[in-house]
């Protein structure tokens, strides 16, 4: 069955440095998202991606955030400048056409920010 | 303020007996709902889409309702096994195919 697939599983950095996380969704779908899990609480929603470009964004998703696809099957989430605060398990989800479809999910990467 | 509220942070129940868990939901008009198990370090995985036109949903053991009077959902898992035990979210979508969660509850499941 097609999955998501996340890289890094684990990311440990130092404050300030810059991170890529990676994604593969599954093939056919259009939707992509990013999500995190702040450890303990509950699962937010970054940014959603759709047709090549950011369709909706929270707030936690500040200048410090980008997402891009750079080719057919990578999605990435890069952030420029990491905080402490910035430690987490983000997820990456995708969807098929059609709004009413549901998320699937990948296995998440783990960020440490030291 | 939206604000979704999942019934407590733990449920205990026997082996073989039906779970159900609740998510209500405040300020908020879904498209439909979502539940998903998470385990602890894994990404969520999803179990069942109810759409906001929809009263019920099966899918083996599993029974969602979807109720936008009173904007609740109930999670009901019968026959319920050890390896049942999980956190299970609730996640409700909007018409830009975004998803909110709730905070999720721990169900353990006793032999």
């Amino acid at each position: 069955e097609p999955e998501v697939t996340q890289t890094p599983s684990h990311q440990v950095t130092q404050m300030g440095q810059e991170v890529i996380l990676r994604c593969v969704p599954i093939s056919n779908h259009l939707y992509f998202y990013w999500y995190r899990q702040i450890l303990g609480q509950k699962v937010e929603f970054l940014v959603s991606f759709y047709n090549n470009e950011i369709s909706e964004k929270s707030e936690i998703f500040d200048d410090q955030f980008s997402v891009e696809r750079p080719d057919g099957s990578n999605f990435t989430l890069k952030i420029r400048s990491t905080k402490l605060e910035d430690s987490a398990m983000y997820f990456c989800a995708s969807k098929e056409q059609g709004i009413q479809e549901t998320q699937y999910f990948g296995p998440g990467t783990r960020l440490l920010v030291l | 303020s939206q604000k979704i509220e999942q019934n407590s942070e733990a449920l205990n129940i026997q082996e073989g007996k039906t779970a159900t868990l609740t998510c209500n939901y405040t300020n908020y008009s879904p498209a439909y709902l979502q539940w998903y198990r998470q385990d602890p370090g894994r990404g969520p995985v999803f179990l069942l889409l109810i759409r906001e036109n929809e009263k019920e949903k099966r899918k083996e053991r599993l029974k969602v309702t979807f109720d936008t009077t009173l904007k609740q959902s109930l999670f009901h898992i019968t026959a319920s096994q050890p390896a049942d035990s999980a956190t299970y979210l609730c996640a409700l979508g909007d018409n830009a195919g975004k998803s909110t969660f709730g905070d999720g509850t721990t169900l353990t499941v006793k032999p």
